[in-house]
C-alpha cells in the first residue's frame, strides 16, 4: 500500500510519440521527486520540486519535461525518446526538513520502441 | 561527491538465517541514512532510517547503526523469511547549502533470496 500513486504502470511508446507520466500523493507532503531506475545502475535523481517550484534538473535531457501543477500532482512529459530511456521512472515525495524520508511509487515502466 | 557502496549480491540465505548486507558511505557533513528495500514490480518501501551517529533503526526485525568512526549503515535481521525476498538499498539524504529538501544517493542494490 502507498500514499504516492503512479500511472500508467506500463508504457509503451515510439521514438517520436508524446506521452506522460503521472504521479499523485496523498500524504501531504510539499516536496516531490522524479527519479530513473535502469537495469545495473543506481536511481538517478531527475527532478525535484520544493514547494512546486523546480529547484533541481539534474543534466537531464530536454525531451523530458516535468511539471508540477500543485503540492499533490507531479508530471512527466515525455518527448521524442529515445531507446537508451527505458526505464523504471519512479516518483517520490516528502515533507521539507532535514531527516525527512522520500515515500516512493509503484513506478511507471517504460519501453522505447 | 556523496556515494554509497553495498556489498555485492545476490545473496542467498535459508529460511531462519541470519542476514547482514554491508553499506559504507562517502558524504561531507551529517548525512541521514536509510533502507529502503524494493519487491518484485514494486517502487521502494523505507524500511527503516537513522539521522544520527550511533542512532539505531529498526523495523520488521531488521536493525541497522549509524557507524561515523567506520562510515558504515549495514542491515542485519537475525531470522530472514521467505517473504524477506527483495532487492535492498542503502542510501544517504545529505541537505546543501541551506536547503530543507534533501538530494538522495543510492548504493546499487543488493538482491535477497530466500529459500524455504
Amino acid at each position: 500500500e502507498t500514499g504516492v500513486t503512479q500511472t500508467p504502470r506500463h508504457l509503451v511508446m515510439g521514438m517520436t510519440n508524446k506521452k506522460s507520466l503521472k504521479c499523485e500523493q496523498h500524504l501531504g507532503h510539499n516536496a516531490m521527486y522524479w527519479y530513473k531506475q535502469s537495469a545495473k545502475k543506481p536511481l538517478e535523481l531527475m527532478f525535484v520540486y520544493s514547494l512546486e517550484e523546480r529547484v533541481e534538473n539534474n543534466s537531464v535531457p530536454s525531451r523530458f519535461s516535468p511539471e508540477c501543477p500543485n503540492s499533490s500532482h507531479l508530471f512527466l512529459h515525455l518527448h521524442t525518446l529515445q531507446p537508451e530511456d527505458s526505464a523504471l521512472y519512479l516518483c517520490a515525495s516528502s515533507h521539507l526538513g532535514q531527516g525527512q524520508p522520500q515515500h516512493f511509487g509503484d513506478g511507471t515502466r517504460l519501453s522505447i520502441l | 561527491g556523496d556515494s554509497v557502496t553495498q556489498m555485492e549480491g545476490p545473496v542467498t540465505l535459508s529460511e531462519e538465517a541470519f542476514l547482514t548486507i554491508n553499506c559504507t558511505y562517502t558524504a561531507t557533513g551529517y548525512p541521514s541514512l536509510f533502507w529502503y528495500v524494493q519487491y518484485p514490480g514494486e517502487g521502494l518501501q523505507l524500511l527503516l532510517k537513522a539521522t544520527k551517529a550511533d542512532d539505531k533503526g529498526s523495523n520488521k526485525g531488521f536493525e541497522a547503526t549509524y557507524r561515523k568512526e567506520t562510515t558504515s549503515f549495514h542491515l542485519e535481521k537475525g531470522s530472514v523469511q521467505v517473504s524477506d525476498s527483495a532487492v535492498y538499498f542503502c542510501a544517504l539524504i545529505r541537505y546543501a547549502g541551506g536547503t530543507s529538501y534533501g538530494k538522495l544517493t543510492f548504493g546499487q542494490g543488493t538482491i535477497l533470496t530466500v529459500h524455504p
